[in-house]
């Protein structure tokens, strides 16, 4: 069973680069790794996703090491609209064979200025 | 607007009696879940559907009865609801069930009170 494990909370100031590293030690081999962004009393929202190496795009980068059991995720020049929590996800086979969503516990970052 | 839509937003009920959470999407989507969110444990995902007719339970189905009857539609039932029910509830859809994942697509949340 795929579980994840983050740390629970992060600080950082206005400007800076954030990384928010996510352990997954049990991935199965055709897993993603996907993040979302979570405002306080609103869904969560994708941010980035990926399977190996590096993934980039507008909002975030993403760093899969070759034994893919960690994940981080790289928030560059972060600003107080980034104050959120971050959820680390990765798929898992439910009962019917099919995979469910596991999320992990989130890591809330506060951004100061 | 491809939008998830839960209703209600809020809800206040007391212990025992029924109720439904609705849930649809209008992105055409396989896919569909249903999250609670507590304090210090995040999201924990109640049920799945990977497709009609087609569901599964998550880590908490204890408690809740979901069913899915047409592909837009996945709603939340809660037969006899109890206090530790209360609990803040997303609905979520994703395009394409299988190994790659597509994005999740949440709902806005429904705040449900059990008195």
């Amino acid at each position: 069973l795929a579980k994840t494990t983050q740390p629970i909370s992060m600080d950082s100031y206005e400007g800076q680069e954030v990384n928010i590293t996510c352990s997954h030690n049990n991935i199965a081999t055709n897993d993603y790794i996907t993040w979302y962004q979570q405002f306080p009393s609103q869904g969560p929202r994708f941010i980035i996703q990926g399977y190996k190496t590096k993934v980039t795009n507008e909002v975030a980068s993403l760093f899969i090491p070759a034994d893919r059991k960690s994940s981080t995720l790289s928030l560059p020049r972060v600003s107080l609209s980034d104050t959120a929590v971050y959820y680390c996800l990765v798929g898992d086979k439910g009962n019917t064979g099919f995979q469910k969503l596991v999320f992990g516990t989130g890591t809330r970052l506060l951004v100061s200025p | 607007e491809a939008q998830v839509t839960q209703n209600p937003r809020y809800l206040i009920t007391v212990t025992g009696k029924k109720l439904t959470v609705t849930c649809s999407q209008n992105m055409n989507h396989e896919y569909m879940s249903w999250y609670r969110q507590d304090p210090g444990l995040g999201l924990r995902q109640i049920y799945y559907s990977m497709n009609v007719e087609v569901t599964d339970k998550g880590d908490v189905p204890e408690g809740y009865k979901v069913s899915r009857k047409e592909k837009r539609n996945f709603p939340l039932i809660l037969e006899s609801p109890s206090p530790n029910q209360t609990s803040l509830y997303f609905c979520a859809s994703s395009p394409r069930p299988g190994e790659v994942w597509s994005p999740l697509h949440f709902g806005n949340g429904t705040r449900l009170t059990v008195t």
